[in-house]
């Protein structure tokens, strides 16, 4: 059973605060991605990752970065949070084309 | 540029009748489908799919159709069930290329 966790299920954050989302797979997944889901607006891509210390933008990485230094974690990274950023935040992993998400993290920026 | 999309937002239905969800997508180079469903604060799961070779899948109560010359998906649910409200996001991807979502449909269904 494919197990996905995200450190955070609520997160509020101040403008210009440094954010740090993490994503934990158990299933050796050789991808990973970092969508945000916003009403209207189904799941975008922010960055996403085929292999360690590999990463590619998504459709929507301006105010982002990611870490990718082990396999089974992924990280995203908010250098100075926004309000436009407050949203969830939904991280997957796959080994083909099935994704497997977490929970979410609903961010919330003040 | 939405290459995925689901026109309608909502979606209510009586329990016990089918529930037909719809997708368009416009990129012909699109091979594999997939319908996730998702809970309120909770991450998607995944439903069912489809690979462009064929034109049906079926697992239980769920069904996809796949329809290559017009560029549309469906999603058959019968019956409906409570249990089934929630909204279904459908999915698209081209080999080695990552996926893309549509808007979601909030399906309703009522007792």
């Amino acid at each position: 059973d494919v197990k996905v966790t995200q450190s955070s299920r609520y997160l509020v954050k101040r403008t210009g605060e440094k954010v740090f989302l993490e994503c934990v797979q158990d299933m050796d997944h050789e991808n990973m991605f970092w969508y945000r889901q916003d009403p209207g607006l189904g799941l975008r891509l922010i960055y996403f990752s085929y292999d360690v210390k590999m990463k590619e933008k998504g459709d929507i990485p301006e105010g982002y970065s990611v870490s990718r230094e082990k396999k089974e974690r992924f990280s995203l990274i908010l250098e100075s949070a926004s309000t436009n950023q407050t949203s969830m935040y939904l991280c997957a992993s796959s080994l083909s084309e099935t994704q497997y998400f977490g929970p979410g993290t609903r961010l919330l920026v003040l | 540029d939405q290459q995925v999309k689901q026109n309608s937002p909502s979606l209510s239905v009586q329990e016990g009748r089918i529930s037909i969800l719809n997708c368009d997508y416009t990129n012909s180079m699109f091979d594999y489908f997939l319908w996730y469903k998702k809970y309120p604060a909770e991450g998607p799961t995944f439903l069912i799919s489809i690979s462009s070779i064929k034109d049906k899948n079926e697992d239980g109560r769920f069904t996809v159709f796949l329809n290559k010359s017009a560029k549309h998906l469906s999603l058959h649910i019968v019956p409906s069930q409570p249990g089934d409200s929630a909204v279904y996001f459908c999915a698209a991807s081209a080999r080695d290329n990552d996926m893309r979502f549509g808007a979601g449909t909030r399906l309703t269904v009522k007792p």
